[in-house]
């Protein structure tokens, strides 16, 4: 079965700095997709960043990007320039390719940004 | 684009009764939609998989006839608690699948607490 570790239940950071998160996975699937979701203070999920395996290149999107190291199973977030909007939980979930059409997403327990003016 | 709605966003009923959750997409169709539950502090815990036309799978420990799903159509889901206790208070949260990736867009959540 897959797992999805989250090692740091919270972090803190000044605004504008650099932040990474990290997150691990579990699998003996050769195609997934790999996401992070953030959660703001008003529970509003929100998709960041996603990742398919098969892909080398590491997704990015404007401030935010991955570090994703397959042999390593090992999938980091990187927030650039933090702003205080960014405060959040944020979770990492992994998917297995769909092939069944089970989009079931496996969920990390998830970590705390404080971003601090 | 991929807008999800969930109404009412927060509820509050008494014990025995029972009440309606729903779930809609507001800018597109999909087949395959989730209900979750989230605690305070907690990830999300999957309840049930719902595809349209289809009856919904639910996870190990959740009771099919307490936590009723009606997916109407491909924008419009429902869960409905039936005979609530105060354990099932909690904060529930809908998805649907969608995107080049299939990745899950989600509603606002309801904050159900029963009394």
């Amino acid at each position: 079965a897959q797992t999805v570790t989250q090692s740091q239940p919270e972090m803190s950071v000044q605004e504008a700095e650099t932040v990474t998160l990290s997150c691990t996975y579990d699998t003996s699937e050769n195609n997934y997709y790999l996401f992070w979701y953030k959660q703001p203070p008003s529970r509003q999920m929100i998709l960041v960043i996603r990742q398919e395996a098969y892909k080398q290149q590491n997704a990015t999107e404007n401030r935010f990007s991955v570090n994703f190291q397959k042999a390593a199973k090992s999938f980091s977030l990187k927030i650039s320039d933090s702003q205080l909007g960014d405060t959040a939980m944020y979770f990492c979930a992994f998917m297995k390719s769909p092939m069944d059409s089970n989009y079931q997403l496996i969920w990390g327990a998830g970590t705390k940004l404080i971003i601090k003016p | 684009g991929a807008v999800v709605s969930q109404h009412p966003s927060r509820v509050i009923c008494k014990s025995g009764t029972s009440v309606k959750i729903e779930c809609r997409s507001l800018d597109f169709q999909a087949t395959t939609m989730f209900w979750y539950r989230q605690f305070p502090k907690k990830s999300l815990m999957l309840m049930a998989t719902s595809n349209e036309g289809s009856k919904a799978t639910y996870e190990q420990g959740v009771e099919k006839d307490k936590f009723l799903i009606n997916h109407a159509s491909l924008t419009l889901s429902t869960l409905t608690v039936t005979s609530a206790h105060p354990e099932d208070s909690s904060f529930y949260i809908c998805s649907w699948v969608a995107g080049s990736s299939y990745e899950q867009y989600f509603g606002p959540g309801t904050r159900l607490t029963v009394t």
